[in-house]
């Protein structure tokens, strides 16, 4: 069965840093999303992607957080300068078609520790 | 008020019982409701959509009620691989936009 995948599992940074977490969306999808779960917490959707752009985007994704399709396969999300509360999971989903019923595939998500 | 409520629990459920629980969305435009399944540390699994009528997937059963805005999901037979957390999830008026509710923590007892 076709999967979503992520890389890394862990990254550890210091605060101020910048991270790029990268994931590769199901090959047939067209929809790409970032989401992030603190720990304890919801998970908090982040933004949405299709054809090469940003469809819609959450508070949180504020002007240190980017997102790129660099090629036909990979689909990274930047954090440029990182902060202690960036720490969280995030998590990558792909879908083919954004509709009622849509089906939202994610990936095993990255660990994003700063310190 | 959240968008998404669920009771944190943790439901505490013998191996073989029944267990039920809600969630509530408070955006009564809201179209599409789901129930996402998460182990712990890992990402959510899609296991069922909601639909108008009900439906029923195996020992899953899953209800929708637009008037008080509410879903349910019930396990019967419980099994120990259902011990989980059960993510609530709405899709408001944005296309793609899944709302999640913090979950609601099953543990299936032997």
């Amino acid at each position: 069965e076709p999967e979503v995948t992520q890389t890394p599992s862990h990254q550890v940074t210091q605060m101020g840093q910048e991270v790029i977490l990268r994931c590769v969306p199901i090959s047939n999808h067209l929809y790409f999303y970032w989401y992030r779960q603190i720990l304890g917490q919801k998970v908090e959707f982040l933004v949405s992607f299709y054809n090469n752009e940003i469809s819609e985007k959450s508070e949180i994704f504020d002007d240190q957080f980017s997102v790129e399709r660099p090629d036909g396969s990979n689909f990274t999300l930047k954090i440029r300068s990182t902060k202690l509360e960036d720490s969280a999971m995030y998590f990558c989903a792909s879908s083919d078609k954004p509709d009622l019923q849509e089906t939202q595939y994610f990936g095993p998500g990255t660990r994003l520790l700063v310190l | 008020r959240k968008e998404v409520e669920q009771d944190p629990g943790p439901f505490n459920v013998p191996e073989g019982a029944t267990v039920a629980f809600n969630c509530t969305y408070s955006n009564s435009a809201s179209q599409s409701f789901f129930w996402y399944r998460q182990d712990c540390r890992k990402e959510p699994k899609l296991l069922m959509s909601v639909y108008s009528s009900g439906n029923e997937d195996g020992r899953f059963t899953a209800q929708l009620n637009r008037a008080s805005q509410y879903i349910s999901l019930l396990i019967r037979d419980s099994k120990l691989s259902d011990s989980a957390t059960y993510l609530c999830v709405v899709i408001g008026d944005s296309w793609g936009k899944l709302q999640f509710g913090a979950g609601t923590q099953v543990v299936v007892t032997p």
